[in-house]
């Protein structure tokens, strides 16, 4: 089974931290995504990479960053964190070949920024 | 404005009994639409996959229908149980660039 794992399930941070959320895949994936999950809203994407040290920013990407300098592995920065930037936050990875492969998912990280 | 709607936003039904949810979307041009169930702390995980060509599709309690002229997918649950609870996200992956559209969700409670 594929496995996508997310390196917290709950995190608690102050204004204006640095906070780094990472993400793992064990099935070679090409393709990894970070999307932020809020009620009402659904999941919106945030960066997506399909390639080792390559980016690509998603809908909402101002306030974060993201890094790939392995392929199994997806982090998401957040250079200074905000009050809206609570959030839940999952990964995703999926193969090649397009986005319409199924994406398997991380079991989130719950990010509160006090 | 979101591109896919799901209705209803929850929705608490007994168990055993049968319920449908829907998913409209405006995403064009289309290639294929996802069902994915998400338990409470948990990833979405996929339930099944609806291509253009493809009306209705079964995954033992669910089945999915899709309207590709009138943009319309649902989720039909028959026999619900307990571990039904859970938010079910519906997907539409885009053709041109495979980008997936996601639903808010509809949040089902399955009570006994």
């Amino acid at each position: 089974d594929v496995k996508v794992t997310q390196s917290s399930r709950y995190l608690v941070k102050r204004t204006g931290e640095k906070v780094f959320l990472e993400c793992v895949q064990d099935m070679d994936h090409e393709n990894m995504f970070w999307y932020r999950q809020d009620p009402g809203l659904g999941l919106r994407l945030i960066y997506f990479s399909y390639d080792v040290k390559m980016k690509e920013k998603g809908d909402i990407p101002e306030g974060y960053s993201v890094s790939r300098e392995k392929k199994e592995r997806f982090s998401l920065i957040l250079e200074s964190a905000s009050t809206n930037q609570t959030s839940m936050y999952l990964c995703a990875s999926s193969q090649g070949g397009g986005w319409g492969t199924e994406a398997f998912f991380g079991q989130g990280t719950r990010l509160t920024v006090v | 404005k979101n591109q896919v709607e799901q209705s209803p936003q929850s929705l608490i039904i007994l168990e055993g009994k049968n319920c449908t949810l829907q998913c409209n979307y405006t995403v064009s041009p289309f290639s294929n639409l996802r069902w994915y169930k998400q338990d409470t702390g948990r990833g979405p995980v996929s339930l099944t996959i609806m291509t253009f060509s493809e009306n209705t599709k079964s995954n033992g309690r669910y089945t999915a229908t899709l309207d590709a002229d009138t943009k319309q997918s649902s989720l039909h649950i028959t026999a619900s149980q307990l571990s039904d609870s859970a938010s079910y996200i519906c997907v539409v992956i885009m053709y041109n660039n495979n980008d997936m559209r996601f639903g808010a969700g509809t949040r089902l409670t399955v009570k006994p």
